[in-house]
């Protein structure tokens, strides 16, 4: 079975703070994904990744950036962390275009 | 641009009727893949079904059934004699084929079984 973990289930921060939510996937997937889900909005592409160092904006990456330096590994980085990046943020990884993405069980985050 | 559009935000259904999702998708490849997905109370999401474009056959998998028309732009999935456990949020999603995989899911449809 395919697992996705993410570093930490809840998390809460500062306004202001930097903060980083780490993923691993362990079947060597080619891409991997940083989603947020927020009620009634669905699931909005933050950033996703097809290779090692190579990255590609989603639909919503203002206030956001992300890392790739191993494939297996994919992180998020809230630059400066503000109370509307409130939200659940879900990683997740697929082997090929077109393959089902799998799921971590996500972070909840919370900006105070 | 991609948009995967689910109408129904809210479903209430008695257990044993039968129900149907909607997902209606815009795209402009030629060649792209449909999933469906479900998120149980416990959070984690998980994969039901993947559909490509050229694929237009109805799926059946036990009280699960899809309905994928290209000509309606539209993938529903029916649940057939619901049941508690189906209770959940449900998303479609929409992957393009041209180059890099950005999928785009839609807004969620909540499902709630009535024992």
């Amino acid at each position: 079975d395919v697992k996705v973990t993410q570093s930490s289930r809840y998390l809460v921060k500062r306004t202001g703070e930097k903060v980083f939510l780490e993923c691993v996937q362990d079947m060597d997937h080619e891409n991997m994904f940083w989603y947020r889900q927020d009620p009634g909005l669905g699931l909005r592409l933050i950033y996703f990744s097809y290779d090692v160092k190579m990255k590609e904006k989603g639909d919503i990456p203002e206030g956001y950036s992300v890392s790739r330096e191993k494939k297996e590994r994919f992180s998020l980085i809230l630059e400066s962390a503000s109370t509307n990046q409130t939200s659940m943020y879900l990683c997740a990884s697929s082997p090929l275009v077109g393959d089902p993405i799998h799921f971590g069980p996500g972070t909840r985050l919370t900006v105070t | 641009a991609q948009k995967v559009t689910q109408a129904q935000t809210e479903i209430s259904v008695v257990e044993k009727e039968d129900v149907t999702l909607d997902c209606v998708y815009e795209t402009r490849d030629t060649t792209y893949y449909l999933f469906w997905y479900k998120q149980p109370p416990s959070g984690e999401l998980v994969f039901l079904i993947r559909r490509n474009s050229f694929d237009e056959q109805n799926e059946i998998s036990g009280r699960y059934s899809w309905n994928f028309q290209k000509s309606t732009s539209s993938f529903n999935f029916t649940i057939t004699a619901s049941q508690v456990v189906d209770s959940a949020v449900y998303f479609c999603a929409l992957s393009g084929r041209g180059g890099y995989q950005k999928v785009t899911f839609g807004t969620g449809t909540k499902l709630q079984v009535i024992p």
